[in-house]
């Protein structure tokens, strides 16, 4: 298996713009999550699926944040209208069936909004 | 409420010597209690778990930690550090008697000098 993939891997975008990070899960798996990853925050959830509906957006920032998982196999994470604040490396994971299986993370998409 | 820390930002171990990664954590019920590497650039792997059973658990290249209820801990432990080992580590906890999801800690960086 090709692991989870997510694409772009890098993302430079102007405030104001917006910006689309796709993620595909390891195939069987049941459980999507989004994570943001920054120097000053660490890692945090963001929103986490299990079969393809979302359990958990607590971890959303605001409504500029959108998520979205048409399918067992592809999901996006849509911020409009973005800002400079949002710039972060943004991993997604999945995992067999909820958060007490282990995890199996992404490459990552460093977005970097000016 | 649950919540993880670890301790030291930083680790600097001489290869060859033992290491130890802090971890320390919070939760109402019984923990599930994970270990993550993060090498530059990349999204984190799993490198071990502790769900329940005996204290002691090991994991990938070489790693162990010992969960001791009483002190609330879960240290990440390998007998002889290699240079290869240098990257950041993340601790993270559930509680098992929720359905909420995994808390990450902030991350300590390990250095292992020739």
């Amino acid at each position: 298996d090709a692991g989870v993939i997510q694409s772009p891997r890098h993302e430079v975008t102007e405030m104001g713009q917006e910006v689309t990070l796709r993620c595909k899960p390891i195939s069987g798996h049941n459980s999507l999550f989004w994570y943001r990853q920054t120097m000053m925050r660490g890692l945090e959830l963001l929103i986490y699926f299990n079969n393809n509906v979302p359990i958990d957006d607590s971890g959303m920032p605001e409504d500029r944040f959108s998520a979205k998982m048409p399918n067992a196999s592809f999901s996006t994470l849509k911020i409009q209208p973005s800002e400079p604040r949002d710039s972060a490396v943004y991993f997604c994971a999945s995992s067999l069936r909820g958060s007490t299986d282990t995890q199996y993370f992404g490459p990552g998409t460093r977005l970097t909004v000016l | 409420a649950q919540s993880v820390a670890q301790p030291e930002d930083q680790v600097n171990v001489a290869e060859g010597n033992p290491l130890t990664v802090k971890c320390t954590y919070s939760v109402s019920g019984n923990p599930y209690l994970f270990w993550y590497v993060q090498y530059p650039n990349r999204g984190l792997q799993f490198l071990l778990k502790y769900i329940t059973g005996d204290n002691l658990v090991k994991g990938s290249y070489g790693f162990e930690a010992e969960f001791n209820k009483s002190q609330t801990s879960f240290h990440l432990k390998k007998p002889s550090a290699l240079v290869s080992d240098s990257a950041l580590y993340f601790c993270a906890v559930r509680d098992g008697g929720s359905q909420g999801n995994l808390i990450f800690g902030k991350g300590t960086k390990l250095s292992v000098k020739p």
